[in-house]
């Protein structure tokens, strides 16, 4: 079974500019997370969705992030205009139905760096 | 406000010797707890998941446990491993499975 993929796995951008993450959940997860890893802390959710709808986004800061789930598949998260304090690892993970004991499967992150 | 706090924030031992990793939590209404091992550079694995109702789930020489009374949870690992140097997060779920609330993680360094 294929893990949950994202590109790219790093970035450096500079402050102002705007930058996108992608993200493809396993086969058939309904649900999929974006979370934000600040270096020596845990992850932070910033939005969950259900198929392509939004189930969970009030950590996400909207005036400057936004994310999609277009047909309930792929999801792509941007930041727009970035700011030195955006950077970390941007995590993506899915789950299957959503009874509340799913497991969560991680891809490896996108570690983004804003000068 | 929905907490997890974990304990202690690093450790290092040597290969072979044992540990335990504590994690306190002021979530509510408790679903579950769950245990995740993250390596550096990728992303968290899930260790063990467990509801209110158990008190002690065990993955090879991972075993934690649940006090729901006290919300405390443990990890305990056996005869570590070079490869058991990662981070180790708790994380609890609230309202039925949603809103999941991460610590901050122990960084475990495992030495020859």
């Amino acid at each position: 079974e294929a893990g949950v993929a994202q590109s790219p796995r790093y970035k450096i951008i500079e402050k102002r500019q705007s930058v996108a993450f992608w993200c493809n959940p396993i086969s058939g997860h309904a649900t999929l997370y974006w979370y934000q890893q600040i270096l020596g802390q845990g992850p932070k959710l910033l939005i969950q969705f259900q198929n392509n709808g939004v189930v969970d986004d009030s950590q996400l800061p909207k005036d400057r992030f936004s994310a999609e789930r277009l047909k309930g598949v792929d999801s792509t998260l941007k930041i727009q205009p970035a700011k030195l304090e955006d950077s970390a690892v941007y995590l993506c993970a899915s789950s299957g139905i959503r009874t509340g004991e799913e497991t969560q499967y991680f891809g490896p992150g996108t570690r983004l760096l804003v000068l | 406000k929905n907490q997890v706090e974990q304990s202690p924030q690093s450790l290092i031992i040597l290969e072979g010797k044992n540990c335990t990793l504590q994690c306190n939590y002021t979530v509510s209404p408790f679903s579950n707890l769950r245990w995740y091992k993250q390596d550096t550079g990728r992303g968290p694995v899930s260790l063990t998941i467990m509801t209110f109702s158990e008190n002690t789930k065990s993955n090879g020489r991972y075993t934690a446990t649940l006090d729901a009374d006290t919300k405390q949870s443990s990890l305990h690992i056996t005869a570590s491993q070079l490869s058991d140097s990662a981070s180790y997060i708790c994380v609890v779920s609230a309202f039925y499975g949603q809103n999941f609330v991460f610590g901050p993680g122990t960084r475990l360094s495992v030495l020859p």
